[in-house]
């Protein structure tokens, strides 16, 4: 199972909107709306952002946003904000019944 | 209050067993639709998920890595436990766990701190 596919970096200023890819194939992100997204500060463990494509857990901020088409999900922040600076990582599940995540993308506020 | 923790040596020497024990508390594995997974990180890499058990004992594993891992869990002791053979200095990462629950989905909520893993003759 090869890793979700993600940019390696992507940065915005304070308070505009950013986006970040994540592709696989039709036997994982496109075959099941089972796709999650992951924050991770440094030396710390990840903080789910959005699951099952869209949907945010309690106490994660409406700035994150989750989508999906085809074999592409997207996580979409919104207002940026330094605390935002981190890395994000996708995840979905797949054909084979297992997890697969995504190479991970840092997210530089500028 | 959902906790979970790795315990488990911090020094393995490469062809050897590593084990590690997952110790929960908030909730029993003995729930329908729990499901605690393993999921670990190289230093300065992705995360890579390795192998779940459900509270009904179905065992999922990365298919990468299938033939070294075994996963189990002792519900009396509120515990799963992962092992892999056959360790190289590759398997060198921050080893988690972490609690799933409802969705199929890696709808991972609940994480424990990491235990640093470091395979070193």
């Amino acid at each position: 199972q090869s890793a979700l596919t993600q940019p390696a970096s992507v940065s915005g200023s304070p308070g505009q909107s950013i986006t970040i890819s994540c592709t696989g194939t039709s036997s994982d992100v496109g075959g099941y709306k089972y796709v999650s997204w992951f924050q991770q500060h440094p030396g710390k463990a990840p903080k789910l952002m959005i699951h099952d494509v869209d949907n945010r857990p309690s106490g994660v901020s409406n700035r994150f946003s989750g989508s999906k088409s085809g074999n592409t999900a997207s996580l979409t922040i919104s207002g940026l904000q330094a605390e935002d600076e981190a890395d994000y990582y996708c995840s979905s599940y797949t054909s084979s019944s297992t997890y697969v995540f995504g190479t991970g993308t840092k997210v530089t506020v500028l | 209050q959902v906790t979970l923790k790795e315990s488990g040596p911090a020094l393995v020497k490469p062809t050897q067993t590593l084990t590690l024990t997952c110790t929960f508390s908030g909730f029993s594995l003995t729930t329908i639709g729990m499901r605690v997974s393993w999921i670990r990180q190289p230093p300065g890499k992705a995360l890579e998920w390795l192998a779940r058990i459900d509270w009904d004992d179905d065992k999922f594993y990365s298919t990468s890595l299938k033939t070294r891992l075994t996963i189990s869990k002792d519900t009396s002791k509120n515990q799963v436990v992962l092992t892999m053979t056959n360790m190289d200095p590759v398997d060198t990462a921050t080893y988690y766990c972490a609690r799933s629950s409802g969705s199929s989905g890696p709808l991972f909520l609940y994480w424990g701190q990491g235990t640093l893993v470091t395979v070193s003759s």
